[in-house]
C-alpha cells in the first residue's frame, strides 16, 4: 500500500522569502517521489523526482526536495519565492514495479507581493 | 514532438448522455492512464494500461470504460454521464521499457486535461 499526506492546504510567503511545502509519504518497496505544479486551468508540470539516486534532489524554477527515508519525508523548498510561483502543488508516491501513483491533496502556494 | 495530446478542452454533457475522451501520445509510451482530479481531493487514478490490448482498473473505475488497440491512443468512455462525473480529466503517460529498474527513472508526461460539466 502506498499513501501520500501534504501536511498543509495552503502556504502563503512574501516574495523573496523561503517555500516550504511538506511532504509524508508510506511505501510498502522501495518508492519514486515527484512533485508536481499545476498553474491555474493548465496541465501538470514536473518539478522534480526522486527514484533511489541522491537524496538531494535539485528541479526546474530553483525548486528542490530532499528524501529522508527515516522521517518518510520529502519537502519541497525553494530559498526565495517569485510571483510566477503561484500554483497548486502534488506530492506523488509511486512503490517499485506499480505503475499506480497516488497523489496528496495538494498545496496551494499563494506569493504576497 | 506534441507530448500528450487530449481532446476536447471542454464539454458539458446531460445526464445519461455517453462520450468518449481522447487521449493520444506520440512518445511510444507504453503505459497509459487516466485520472479524475477534483476539489480537495488530488487526482485519483481511473483506469490504465501498460500496452496495447492490456487495460486494468484503477481506484475509481465505475461509469467508465477504456480500451486499447494502439499504442499511441488510449480513450476513456463515460457510459451514461452522471453528475458526479463533473471533474476535469487528466491523461498521463510514460515509458516502461526497456527494464523495471530502468523504467523507473522516467517521469510521466501528463496531458493538459479535459474539464467536463454533466448537468
Amino acid at each position: 500500500a502506498q499513501s501520500v499526506t501534504q501536511l498543509d492546504s495552503h502556504v502563503s510567503v512574501s516574495e523573496g522569502t523561503p517555500v516550504l511545502l511538506r511532504c509524508n509519504y508510506s511505501s510498502s518497496y522501495s518508492p519514486s517521489l515527484f512533485w508536481y505544479v499545476q498553474h491555474p486551468n493548465k496541465g501538470l508540470q514536473l518539478l522534480l523526482k526522486y527514484t533511489s539516486a541522491a537524496t538531494l534532489v535539485k528541479g526546474i524554477n530553483g525548486f528542490e526536495a530532499e528524501f529522508k527515508k527515516s522521517e518518510t519525508s520529502f519537502h519541497l523548498t525553494k530559498p526565495s519565492a517569485h510571483m510566477s510561483d503561484a500554483a497548486e502543488y502534488f506530492c506523488v508516491v509511486r512503490s517499485f514495479g506499480n505503475e499506480k501513483l497516488t497523489f496528496g491533496t495538494g498545496t496551494r502556494l499563494t506569493i504576497i507581493p | 514532438n506534441a507530448g500528450v495530446t487530449q481532446t476536447p478542452k471542454f464539454q458539458v454533457l446531460k445526464t445519461g448522455q455517453s462520450m468518449t475522451l481522447q487521449c493520444a501520445q506520440d512518445m511510444n509510451h507504453e503505459y497509459m492512464s487516466w485520472y479524475r482530479q477534483d476539489p480537495g481531493m488530488g487526482l485519483r487514478l481511473i483506469h490504465y494500461s501498460v500496452g496495447a490490448g492490456i487495460t486494468d482498473q484503477g481506484e475509481v473505475p465505475n461509469g467508465y470504460n477504456v480500451s486499447r488497440s494502439t499504442t499511441e491512443d488510449f480513450p476513456l468512455r463515460l457510459l451514461s454521464a452522471a453528475p458526479s462525473q463533473t471533474s476535469v480529466y487528466f491523461c498521463a503517460s510514460r515509458t516502461i521499457t526497456p527494464s523495471i529498474l530502468q523504467a523507473a527513472n522516467y517521469g510521466y508526461t501528463f496531458g493538459s486535461g479535459t474539464r467536463l460539466t454533466v448537468v
